[in-house]
């Protein structure tokens, strides 16, 4: 079975420029997650997909950052324009359905440097 | 979620068995243990997760106190490849709320 694809791995940017990551989830997954993990932290949720439809998207700094999942597959998440403080991995996981015993699997993240 | 405390960081011998605990004393009846841990430049991976009884799989065993307020995941027989950072999550809804782990060091 494959895991959750993500790319690019890896990108540099200026500041105030805009970036957008890709990510695929395993087939057949309704939920996705999109996270951020700044370096010495653990991962932190920005935004949830059920479908193609938005459940949770309280900790995404909607000012710069957006996310999309057309036809409820893959998804892209976008920073425009992007702060110094966006330097993190920018993690995606899918799970089955989204219900609390589900386990979330992760693709291997996009680590971003803003220069 | 009741919040879970970690050291920060720990050592193992290689072939030796690693027992990384979790504190969850505010944990309540329908939250879940969770663990997973992270490779160095990978994304998190899922160990094992218990509510009750101790629970055991190919990659670890979760040992839950009977109060529920700690835990314990123990890997029975450490390699160089189980240098990680391990989470212990305690998850009563669909999210993980991710503390800062304990860095778990296998040397040879």
């Amino acid at each position: 079975e494959a895991g959750v694809a993500q790319s690019p791995r890896y990108k540099i940017i200026e500041k105030r420029q805009s970036v957008a990551f890709w990510c695929n989830p395993i087939s057949g997954h309704a939920t996705l997650y999109w996270y951020q993990q700044i370096l010495g932290q653990g991962p932190k949720l920005l935004i949830q997909f059920q479908n193609n439809g938005v459940v949770d998207d309280s900790q995404l700094p909607k000012d710069r950052f957006s996310a999309e999942r057309l036809k409820g597959v893959d998804s892209t998440l976008k920073i425009q324009p992007a702060k110094l403080e966006d330097s993190a991995v920018y993690l995606c996981a899918s799970s089955l359905d989204g219900r609390y015993t589900d386990t979330q699997y992760f693709g291997p993240g996009t680590r971003l440097t803003v220069l | 979620d009741a919040k879970t405390t970690q050291p920060p960081s720990m050592d193992c011998a290689e072939g030796r068995a690693a027992n990384l605990p979790c504190n969850h004393s505010t944990i309540s009846g329908n939250e879940y243990v969770y663990w997973y841990r992270q490779i160095h430049s990978q994304g998190p991976q899922y160990i094992i997760h218990g509510l009750k009884n101790n629970e055991t799989n190919e990659m670890a065993s979760l040992i839950i106190t009977e109060d529920r307020k700690s835990s314990t995941l123990i890997l029975p027989h450490a390699t160089l490849r189980d240098t990680a950072v391990y989470y212990c999550i305690v998850r009563a809804t669909d999210k993980l709320i991710f503390g800062t782990g304990t860095r778990l060091q296998v040397f040879p």
